[in-house]
């Protein structure tokens, strides 16, 4: 069946560095993703999507990554804070329309001062 | 301010007891969503509803039930047939079903047994 997965459960990041987390997909009709943070006892926050037909979408210190060949995309975050400290997930979205998005289980970040 | 709001925050449920988790939204939003999520786990979808008066069932839609009378508001009763309800539960709305667009979620509500 379909998955979308992330490579590692922990990053840990000095602050001020930039971090990079990985999220593959097994499913080559996928053709949208979106990266959410979530926060201890919150719900998950949208952060940036990318549709397939583009490499990299880039928004306010993040930048989104994708690479269709090997069906991986990653969630780079430019000068970590403190305030970056979460559990990051993808999701994707299969088919034009579809209802069901399917979520890794996230990385957790840790910054480190 | 446009978002979504679940309640109760926390909410024990007895043995034998069915309990509804509140959903609301004022973002004008046609499509709305229900997940549970467990520890290491991935979002897992309880129901989806497209628009007012039509639901579907999700891949965990056994012990749950849902309604949606009003476009605003997507109600979650966890029934007594569901035998392992601890979770922390997620609402989520999309604008439509047509075009690609994130899901915004609420801040969730956790559900313990007493």
């Amino acid at each position: 069946g379909e998955s979308v997965g992330l490579h590692l459960p922990t990053l840990s990041v000095q602050e001020g560095d930039n971090s990079i987390i990985n999220c593959a997909y097994s499913n080559s009709a996928s053709d949208y993703f979106i990266w959410y943070k979530q926060e201890s006892g919150k719900g998950p926050q949208f952060i940036i999507d990318i549709r397939s037909n583009m490499d990299k979408r880039q928004g306010q210190r993040v930048t989104v990554l994708l690479n269709k060949t090997v069906k991986h995309l990653s969630l780079q975050i430019a000068a970590t804070q403190p305030g970056d400290s979460a559990v990051y997930f993808c999701a994707g979205l299969s088919n034009f329309g579809n209802e069901k998005l399917t979520f890794g289980t996230g990385t957790r970040l840790t910054i480190i001062p | 301010d446009g978002g979504i709001t679940q309640s109760p925050k926390y909410l024990f449920r007895k043995e034998g007891q069915n309990v509804t988790l509140s959903c609301e939204q004022n973002l004008n939003h046609d499509a709305m969503y229900w997940y549970r999520q467990d520890p290491g786990q991935g979002l897992r979808l309880i129901y989806y509803s497209q628009i007012v008066n039509d639901f579907q069932k999700g891949d965990i839609a056994e012990g749950y039930s849902v309604s949606r009378e009003k476009k605003e508001s997507f109600p979650l009763t966890v029934t007594s047939a569901q035998k392992n309800p601890t979770a922390f539960y997620l609402c989520a709305s999309r604008q439509d079903t047509v075009s690609n667009q994130p899901q915004h979620f609420g801040d969730g509500t956790r559900l313990s047994i007493l």
